[in-house]
Formats: C-alpha cells, structure tokens, sequence
C-alpha cells in the first residue's frame, strides 16, 4: 500500500507569511493528490485537487504543485482564517491521507 | 445545493452495534459513489470504504473487513454504516463525503461522533 507522509507536523508562522506544507508519497502517486483543510467540529473542507487544481470558491493565495512523489501546498500571504490543520489524500486506489499539518499564528 | 446529512451522535457499550446514516440531496444519488472516513484525534483520518449507489456493491479498506458493513437504502437516497461488536477503539468521529466525478472529495457530512464505553 502507498503510504503518505506530511510535514511538518506542526507549523507556526505569522499572518502575511507564505507558508509552504508538503507531502510525500511511498512511490509514485502520478499528481493524483489533493490537498484539504479542516477546522475543529468541521469536515475536512477540498482546497485544490490532481495536485494544482482549485476548487471553486477557495481563495487563490492557497496554490498545490509537485509530482511523481512529492507535492506541495503553499500559502502565500497567510491570513488568521487559515488556521487549521491541512490533510493531503492520495484518491486512486483507496483513499489515503496523510497524517496532517497543524498550522498555527506565531 | 448537494448535502450529505447524517445521523446523530451515538453512546454505546463494547460489545453492542450501531448503525449510522448518511442522507444525500441535491443531485442523482445514483451517480456517485459514497465514501466513509475514520477520524480519531491521535490517528487522523482513515479510509474505511466506499459504496457504488447503483449497484449497492460495498468495498472495504482493508482495517475494515469483518465488522463493518456499508448499505443502501436508494429510495432514500441514504448509504448506512453498521458496526458490529463495538470496540473501544471504535470510538471517533465518521464522515461520509462524495467525490461528485473528481479526483478528490468536494462533499462531506457533518460527521457522526460515536463513543464506545462501559
């Protein structure tokens, strides 16, 4: 089975920071990878999809890329409502999700 | 607007079953397949399966053969998860979510909190 790692698992930066989160898979996941966020009491909510598409309504400071076995979510100017905790999923083949980033405000 | 609206939180003892649902509207339930999610605060989120909304066919994560079992009722548009012989490491919270013809999940329930304890 694939695994997915995330890190850091913790992150801590100030509002107006770009904030970079990253994921790595056990092999080769050909950009099918998406990257979501979630607030406590929440569902996860989809932020972008097959690696850099994304979703509709999402703001477009949130930005993903990579391939093959390493992809990336950037933030480019944090804002106090992006604190979260971010999973990225692997969908083909059975869903896998990484073990998820904590991003706080320093 | 599409939703995914399950049941309520649940309270059981080891050894008891529940069964908690996922109600979809706002599009032809027959279209997507349902997934169901695991989370449990130390252990994130798991995958338990999924179930095709035409056929019925359920398909289960490998952690979750044998006691779990995904239904439909399709005139109700609703997709049920059963637990059997609850286990204190059942306890967290379960998402059902859809994937609306995307490579990702766009569509989550609230999710269902269910405590296992004696």
């Amino acid at each position: 089975d694939i695994q997915i790692t995330q890190s850091p698992s913790l992150l801590s930066a100030s509002v107006g920071d770009r904030v970079t989160l990253s994921c790595k898979a056990s092999r080769n996941i050909y950009n099918n990878l998406a990257w979501y966020q979630q607030k406590l009491g929440e569902p996860p909510k989809l932020l972008i999809y097959n690696t850099n598409t994304l979703q509709t309504g999402i703001p477009s400071r949130f930005s993903g890329s990579g391939s093959g076995t390493d992809y990336t979510l950037a933030i480019s100017s944090l804002q106090p409502e992006d604190v979260a905790t971010y999973f990225c999923q692997k969908f083909y083949g059975g869903w896998t999700f990484g073990g998820g980033t904590k991003l706080e405000l320093k | 607007q599409i939703q995914l609206v399950q049941s309520g939180p649940e309270l059981k003892k080891p050894g008891e079953s529940v069964k908690i649902s996922c109600k979809a509207s706002g599009y032809i339930f027959t279209d997507y397949a349902i997934h169901w999610v695991k989370q449990t605060p130390g252990k994130g989120l798991k995958w338990m399966g999924w179930i095709n909304t035409n056929t019925g066919k359920p398909t289960y994560g490998d952690e979750f053969k044998g006691r779990f079992v995904l239904s439909l009722e399709a005139s109700a548009s609703t997709t049920n998860l059963q637990i059997s012989d609850l286990k204190n490491e059942d306890t967290a919270t379960y998402f059902c979510a859809t994937s609306m013809g995307i490579t990702a999940a766009p569509y989550w329930g609230q999710g269902v909190m269910v405590t296992v304890a004696s």
